[in-house]
């Protein structure tokens, strides 16, 4: 079964980095679908990040403008989120999820990690 | 596309059945997915393609709509169904969910 799972810090001050980490086991990430980082915003708004594709290639929320990156490290079969000049409106909880290609939904997901950001 | 679901918080008590609506800006054809987020716990898929039942799914659950205007269906509220539902459209990027129907126990 595919498992995903996040991992980072809970804490970011204002004005860095946010980087966190989706781990899969159970399938291999370069096997095929997409890689999505989602975030949920106290007072549960839900927002699509971007995703990587099987293929290395990504395709990213335009409201996150030019802040959101994401990678991947095939050989631990793992994909990355940064986030970068962040605020405190990027507190949230932030999943990893996979869909499928095409017009599939988001079918597995991880826990979730929640993010704080404060000085 | 921006969804827009409704109402925000139902309150009913357990075997009510009941609707809940998700409207899309523009049409989305049957790309219209439903999720359930209990509290603590990961969203997870309960209907696809707007009227596509998922495996492991309870039947209460049932979807129905096309283009623009989406219902999710529970026949009969079981004491395990208040959580948060909310729509997601899968027709154009970027991927948009709706705001969340809160179900709560009366």
């Amino acid at each position: 079964e595919i498992q995903l799972q996040e991992s980072g810090p809970g804490l970011v001050k204002p004005s860095q980095s946010l980087s966190l980490t989706c781990s899969v086991t159970g399938y291999t990430i370069t096997s095929g679908y997409d890689w999505s980082w989602i975030r949920k915003f106290p007072g549960h708004k839900m927002e699509w990040m971007g995703y990587i594709s099987y293929s290395g290639s990504t395709n990213y929320n335009p409201s996150l403008k030019s802040r959101v990156s994401i990678s991947r490290d095939t050989s631990k079969n793992q994909f990355f989120l940064q986030l970068s000049s962040v605020t405190t409106e990027d507190t949230a909880t932030y999943y990893c999820s996979k869909s499928g290609m095409g017009f599939t939904p988001f079918d597995y997901w991880g826990q979730g990690v929640m993010v704080t950001v404060s000085s | 596309i921006m969804l827009t679901q409704s109402p925000a918080t139902l309150s009913v008590t357990p075997g009510e059945s009941i609707s809940l609506s998700c409207r899309a800006s523009q049409s989305i054809s049957t790309n219209l997915h439903w999720y359930q987020q209990k509290p603590n716990e990961s969203p997870r898929v309960l209907i696809k393609y707007a009227s596509q039942s998922v495996s492991g799914i309870p039947s209460r659950f049932s979807g129905s709509g096309s283009g623009t205007d989406f219902t999710l269906n529970i026949n009969r509220v079981e004491p395990e169904d208040f959580s948060i539902y909310y729509c997601q459209q899968s027709n154009t990027w970027p991927r948009t969910f709706g705001g969340g129907t809160k179900l709560e126990l009366k």
